[in-house]
């Protein structure tokens, strides 16, 4: 069962925008609308950020964005702030009830 | 409000076996399931399987059938996860983590158990 692709690491500076790819198959993130993202800062617990390609959880910023073309999800963050600084991985709901996780991107903000 | 206790850090001997908890409080137990998520240090989180808690029902990832076993002990609202056959590779943080019912995202989390292999 592979991983989905991510970049290693992006970056951008505050007030920019940026965007993190989570690339799968059909039989993941191609053929469900459940990508999900997660944002972890080091030493703590994963925080759901993004559900269901482009549904926000209530509490999480509206600057942080979802959306799925084919088999490519994305993740987009406008207007960087320093507190954006963490690693963020997507995860998609794969054939026959398993999931599967990205291996995450390291964002940094300049 | 709705948590996950997990059980204490652990340190076990390559070839060994842990077993850890995850037990929930503030909601109904059963109607939820519980999925494990493994984080080894400076890597990446890697989904292991889930289980369905009220009738028992197991997936997991490929990556680990026939070394986990996931278990329940639904009149203590307690879910377990057993790996066995430990090598340092297995060295990670364990985390369970509560899916809103019928879908794949994960809104309540345990705050980890470290599982240490070294011999």
């Amino acid at each position: 069962q592979s991983a989905l692709t991510q970049p290693a690491s992006v970056s951008g500076s505050p007030g920019q925008s940026i965007t993190i790819s989570c690339t799968g198959t059909s039989s993941d993130v191609g053929g469900y609308n459940l990508v999900s993202w997660y944002q972890q800062h080091p030493g703590k617990v994963p925080k759901l950020i993004i559900y269901e390609v482009t549904k926000r959880p209530s509490g999480v910023s509206n600057r942080f964005s979802g959306s799925k073309s084919a088999n490519t999800a994305s993740l987009t963050i406008s207007g960087l702030q320093a507190e954006d600084e963490a690693d963020y991985y997507c995860s998609s709901y794969v054939d026959s009830s398993t999931l599967v996780f990205g291996g995450g991107t390291k964002l940094t903000v300049l | 409000q709705a948590q996950l206790v997990q059980s204490g850090p652990d340190v076990k001997k390559p070839g060994a076996s842990v077993k850890v908890s995850c037990e929930a409080s503030g909601y109904s137990f059963t109607d939820y399931s519980i999925h494990w998520v493994r984080q080894a240090p400076g890597h990446g989180l890697e989904w292991m399987g889930w289980i369905n808690l009220s009738n028992g029902y197991t997936r997991f990832s490929q990556n680990f059938q026939g070394r986990v076993t996931l278990t329940r002990d639904t009149s203590a609202s307690t879910a377990y996860m057993e790996l066995n056959n430990l090598g340092s590779a297995d060295t990670a943080v364990y985390y369970c983590a509560r899916p809103v019912p019928g879908d794949w995202y994960f809104d309540l989390w345990g705050r980890g158990t470290l599982v240490t292999v070294s011999s």
